[in-house]
């Protein structure tokens, strides 16, 4: 089934500090999502990507959409302490009405 | 901002005995699905429901979970008979088929 890898799997950084994590597969999907997950709560739909190249911004965050549709990253610029949490990237498995797919995620932790 | 709701937030339980999770999905989405996350691990999909009645389901939704919207409003999930490995965060969502979805802040279930 389709699979999504994200890297790294956890990193710690200095507050203030950029950040950039990414997602890649080895089939083609046609809409890329990037979730938070804080402790204790459901994802949040932070970003989502519609079209190869696509290039998005939510503030601090930026996400593209790989040209190739297999892969897509997201930076956090400046990070603040209230960036902790688990950042998923997902997919639909099919075109359509479909679920997700989801990577394991990257746990991030700022330090102050 | 409408949200997905869902009760209770945690439910511990003995092995073998009947559990029904609840959604109230968000009022003007179609499509509803439930979803799990075993500790530490990736959100991975359970089942999506449309016009009254299941449209996917994986591998994981067997003979002893079912779903149901009894009303316009609730759309629940029952595990008829639970195991110590049903242990997991159950998230509701409601969306559209395009993808990018909203979540619940899930229920814990703790299985005994």
């Amino acid at each position: 089934g389709q699979q999504l890898n994200q890297s790294p799997q956890s990193m710690f950084i200095q507050e203030g500090e950029d950040v950039s994590m990414n997602c890649t597969s080895s089939s083609i999907f046609n809409t890329w999502l990037w979730y938070k997950q804080d402790p204790g709560e459901g994802p949040v739909l932070l970003i989502a990507l519609y079209k190869a190249g696509e290039l998005t911004s939510n503030g601090r965050l930026t996400a593209q959409f790989g040209i190739t549709r297999k892969d897509s990253f997201l930076n956090i610029s400046a990070s603040i302490p209230s960036d902790v949490g688990i950042y998923f990237c997902a997919g639909p498995r099919n075109s359509g009405n479909t679920p997700l797919v989801f990577g394991k995620g990257t746990r991030l932790s700022v330090i102050a | 901002e409408p949200e997905v709701t869902q009760t209770p937030s945690h439910q511990v339980t003995q092995m073998g005995q009947e559990v029904i999770l609840r959604c109230v999905p968000i009022s003007n989405h179609l499509y509803f699905y439930w979803y799990r996350q075993i500790l530490g691990q990736k959100v991975e999909f359970l089942v999506s429901f449309y016009n009254n009645e299941i449209s996917e389901k994986s591998e994981i939704f067997d003979d002893q979970f079912s779903v149901e919207r009894p009303d316009g409003s609730n759309f629940t999930l029952k595990i008829r008979s639970t195991k110590l490995e049903d242990s997991a965060m159950y998230f509701c969502a409601s969306g559209y088929p395009s993808g990018g979805y909203t979540f619940g802040s899930g229920t814990r279930l703790t299985v005994v």
